[in-house]
């Protein structure tokens, strides 16, 4: 699995939109790109994933660069249910499960 | 629907002893995985079941171990107990094999060890 860089923490204002920047210069062309996010006391939550195209759900939006060497995830409205340590994890498409997690980025998100 | 549920969420042991840890994944979830968080950093792998069988594992020494029964809920066990094995323990499942279906974690088990 390839590793990703991302930054220790970030800080947004409540209703404003965040962007998470991920780095994963030695993805593999078949490496899917995951985010989770762990609220306080809890254990890690599934944001979203994706491949080679921008993805969409209810929580948030990934824009993959085209060289898939970076990612950012897009909270379009941050709230403060959002503050969390976020994940950015590449991840083989071979049928194993094993999450490799980095040190994640805390995102603290100010009313 | 209940999601992963973990027992007991916290757990006090001495050095050297030993510790069982309990998973039930959602239901009709066939896949266990378990974690290792250490205070300030990212979960670690230590197992992965499927079907009830062991599929994979992470760089953890001979003193963790795990089964997975019918029911496919899921124990951790942990002998010789260390003090750098305090941390939190997350069992997380998944409905199958496929590397595309999300991981739900349980909010897991807080295990320390004097």
């Amino acid at each position: 699995d390839a590793k990703t860089t991302q930054p220790n923490s970030m800080e947004s204002n409540e209703e404003e939109p965040v962007h998470l920047p991920c780095n994963h210069s030695t993805i593999s062309g078949t490496d899917y790109i995951h985010w989770y996010r762990q609220l306080p006391s809890q254990g890690p939550e599934y944001v979203i994933h994706g491949l080679t195209s921008n993805v969409n759900n209810r929580m948030a939006s990934l824009a993959i660069a085209e060289d898939r060497k970076s990612s950012t995830l897009i909270l379009h409205r941050a709230t403060l249910r959002d503050a969390a340590v976020y994940y950015c994890i590449t991840l083989l498409f071979q049928g194993a499960q094993k999450l490799v997690f980095g040190q994640g980025t805390r995102l603290t998100i100010n009313p | 629907d209940a999601g992963v549920t973990q027992s007991p969420t916290h757990l006090i042991k001495t050095r050297g002893q030993q510790v069982t840890l309990r998973c039930s994944p959602i239901s009709g979830h066939k896949s266990v995985s378990w974690y290792q968080q250490v205070l300030g950093q990212g979960p670690q792998f230590i197992f992965q079941y499927y079907e009830k069988e062991e599929r994979g594992r992470g760089n953890f020494p001979d003193r963790f171990s795990a089964r997975q029964f019918p029911n496919y809920s899921s124990e951790l066990n942990v002998n010789a107990l260390l003090l750098g094995d305090s941390a939190l323990y997350l069992c997380a499942s998944r409905r199958d094999w496929s590397t595309n279906e999300k991981l739900f974690f349980g909010s897991g088990t807080q295990l320390s060890v004097l």
